[in-house]
């Protein structure tokens, strides 16, 4: 069946530091593909999406390819804030379908 | 403000017990849903709903009950509480069933005891 698989965290990472949080697909069709953020205490927000392969998403300077051929959508950011310390989330959904699929989720904590 | 309004924030339940876990959403979004959320297992789906009036299980049903008498209400029953039943309860909402973008509550946190 289809699922998503992220790197297990928790990742700490010093202020303006390089972010990759990686996350790997398997899926019967051809999903979009979605990072959102879980900041403390909240509900999960959307952060960037793709929806068909080579698709770069990108917003408030992360950024993550849809790369068919490796089934991969990992998350890049260039330099962290500590304001980014929160749980990410790979997930993958099917135009007409309801479904979510929705990985285990990173835990990110970013030090000044 | 547009969105998710989940109730109560977090609750202690005593185990057996029934509880309702209320969700309105004021975006008039056709889909709805209802996640549980685990240390280590990210989300899983427990109901969902395509619109008004219809329901469907998800991966983890079982123990819950929904309805959706109207766009705006998606409640979520716990019929006899128990232990395992112990997560973070998300409700969720999307334009349609094929608009796959989510919109998230704030969540509820509660115990079984």
């Amino acid at each position: 069946g289809d699922s998503v698989t992220q790197m297990e965290g928790p990742v700490t990472l010093s202020e303006e530091a390089f972010l990759t949080i990686n996350c790997t697909y398997t899926a019967t069709g051809y999903p979009s593909l979605f990072w959102y953020v879980q900041y403390p205490g909240e509900g999960l927000q959307l952060l960037l999406k793709a929806t068909k392969a080579d698709d770069k998403g990108s917003n408030k300077g992360f950024e993550a390819t849809y790369r068919k051929e490796t089934t991969s959508f990992h998350l890049e950011k260039g330099s962290v804030q500590v304001s980014d310390s929160a749980v990410y989330f790979c997930a993958l959904t099917y135009t007409g379908g309801f479904k979510t699929i929705f990985g285990a989720g990173t835990r990110l904590f970013v030090k000044a | 403000i547009a969105g998710i309004t989940q109730a109560p924030t977090s609750q202690i339940l005593a185990a057996g017990r029934r509880m309702t876990l209320r969700c309105t959403q004021d975006m008039r979004h056709n889909a709805m849903y209802w996640y549980r959320q685990d240390l280590g297992l990210g989300l899983r789906l427990i109901h969902y709903s395509n619109t008004a009036g219809t329901t469907g299980k998800g991966e983890v049903p079982d123990g819950y009950s929904v309805s959706r008498a109207n766009t705006d209400d998606f409640p979520l029953t716990l019929a006899s509480a128990v232990p395992s039943q112990t997560s973070v309860y998300f409700c969720a909402s999307s334009p349609t069933v094929e608009g796959p973008e989510a919109f998230f509550g704030q969540g509820t946190r509660l115990t079984v005891v």
